[in-house]
Order: structure tokens, then C-alpha cells, then sequence
């Protein structure tokens, strides 16, 4: 079964600078589907970013970038600029293209941005 | 569009008694998948529903049942609760059903405790 690992349960970050949050995954598949959820306090879980295994290529979404590293199975979140907005539970997560594709989320990481 | 609506928003319980949560997707979704979260275990799938039909469903025991309406309204329904039933259940929808690299938009959740 796949499982997705997120070792770092907090991270924090001052505003304007760059934090990086780890995720790596296992699985016996070689197509499947990465994404990166926000949970801000209190509010609804909104997608920031997606990455499809195949894409060598290195999904960006404005200040949101990941690496991913197929072969170490591991996909990193990359915040530049951090704002204050950032602060959020951080959830990786893990989607089959095939078969019984429900997702699976890591354990989340809780981003701190300080003023 | 509104997003996905989830009600009630708060649910308190008794153990043994059986609850029905609603989630109403995205206009024009057809696809809807309930997760509960809980601080413990994090985020789990509980079942996918596509057309009235449940295509996925998660290792949780027979108690957790769910159904889809033919306007894509869903309902998940947890019998004889017990106490580490208490979690928050997310619903999200997507527009089809099979493309994992469809996003998932989820709603606000219900927060059901169980005393």
C-alpha cells in the first residue's frame, strides 16, 4: 500500500524568506499523481499544488514550487516570500492513476510565519 | 459557484447512537469523497462515490456507510457510535471520477464529538 511520509510535524519561517517542508512516499507504481494541501486555521483545506509522476518537469505555482525526486520518491514543498497568510497545516498527498485512486495524505505540517 | 457545503457544521453525541452528516458538491461534480480526519491518525478515506455508486472505499468498519443522491448530494451515515468516532469528516468533490489528477475541492467539514 502507498504511504506518504511527512517528517517534519512544525516548521517555522520569518515572513519574506524561504522554507522548504519534506514529504517522500512509497509505492511500486510509476504513474501516480502528487499534490500539496493547505489547511489554514479553521478554514477549508484548498489545493496548492500538483505535480503528475510522469512530468520530469517541476510543478511552480507563483511563490509555490516543488522538487521532485522520483527516484528517491520524494516531492518537497518550496515557499518563497513567506507570508503571514502561509501559516497553515501542510498536507502531501498521494493519488493512484489507476485502480482504487482515493487519495493519501501524509501526516501534515504545521508552517508557522513570523512577522 | 458555491463550494462544497457540508452540514451540520457541529455534532455532539452520545455513544451508541448513529449520526447522518450531508455534503452537497460543487454545482455540476459528480464525484464525492468523505475523509476524517483526526489528530491521531490524520486524514483517512472513507469511501468515493461517482453516479449514485460507491467506487472506492477505505478500511474503516462496516458502522460508516454513505449514499449519493442523483443531484450529487451525499449523506455518510455512522451507526453505534463510539468515542474515537469523534473527528472531523470532510467531504470534496471533483468533476469526474478516475482522473486522480483531478483537484479535490473540499468543504468546511462537520465536527462530530462523541461523549
Amino acid at each position: 500500500a502507498q504511504t506518504v511520509t511527512q517528517s517534519q510535524p512544525e516548521m517555522s519561517v520569518q515572513e519574506a524568506e524561504t522554507v522548504t517542508l519534506s514529504c517522500t512516499y512509497d509505492t511500486s507504481e510509476s504513474d501516480y499523481y502528487l499534490f500539496w494541501y493547505k489547511q489554514p486555521p479553521s478554514r477549508q483545506m484548498i489545493l496548492v499544488i500538483r505535480q503528475e509522476a510522469y512530468k520530469q518537469q517541476n510543478a511552480t505555482e507563483n511563490r509555490f514550487s516543488v522538487n521532485f525526486q522520483k527516484a528517491a520518491k520524494s516531492f518537497s514543498l518550496k515557499i518563497s516570500d513567506s507570508q503571514l497568510g502561509d501559516a497553515a497545516m501542510y498536507f502531501c498527498a498521494y493519488r493512484s492513476r489507476e485502480g482504487n485512486n482515493d487519495m493519501r495524505f501524509g501526516a501534515g505540517t504545521r508552517l508557522t510565519v513570523k512577522p | 459557484k458555491a463550494g462544497v457545503t457540508q452540514t451540520p457544521r457541529y455534532l455532539i453525541k452520545t455513544r451508541g447512537q448513529q449520526v447522518t452528516l450531508s455534503c452537497s458538491p460543487i454545482s455540476g461534480h459528480r464525484s464525492v469523497s468523505w475523509y476524517q480526519q483526526t489528530p491521531g491518525q490524520g486524514l483517512q478515506f472513507l469511501f468515493e462515490y461517482f453516479s449514485e455508486t460507491q467506487r472506492n472505499k477505505g478500511n474503516f468498519p462496516g458502522r460508516f456507510s454513505g449514499r449519493q443522491f442523483s443531484n450529487s448530494r451525499s449523506e455518510m451515515n455512522v451507526s453505534t457510535l463510539e468515542l474515537g468516532d469523534s473527528a472531523l469528516y470532510l467531504c470534496a468533490s471533483s468533476p469526474l471520477l478516475g482522473t486522480g489528477y483531478n483537484e479535490q475541492f473540499f468543504g468546511p467539514g462537520t465536527r462530530l464529538t462523541v461523549l
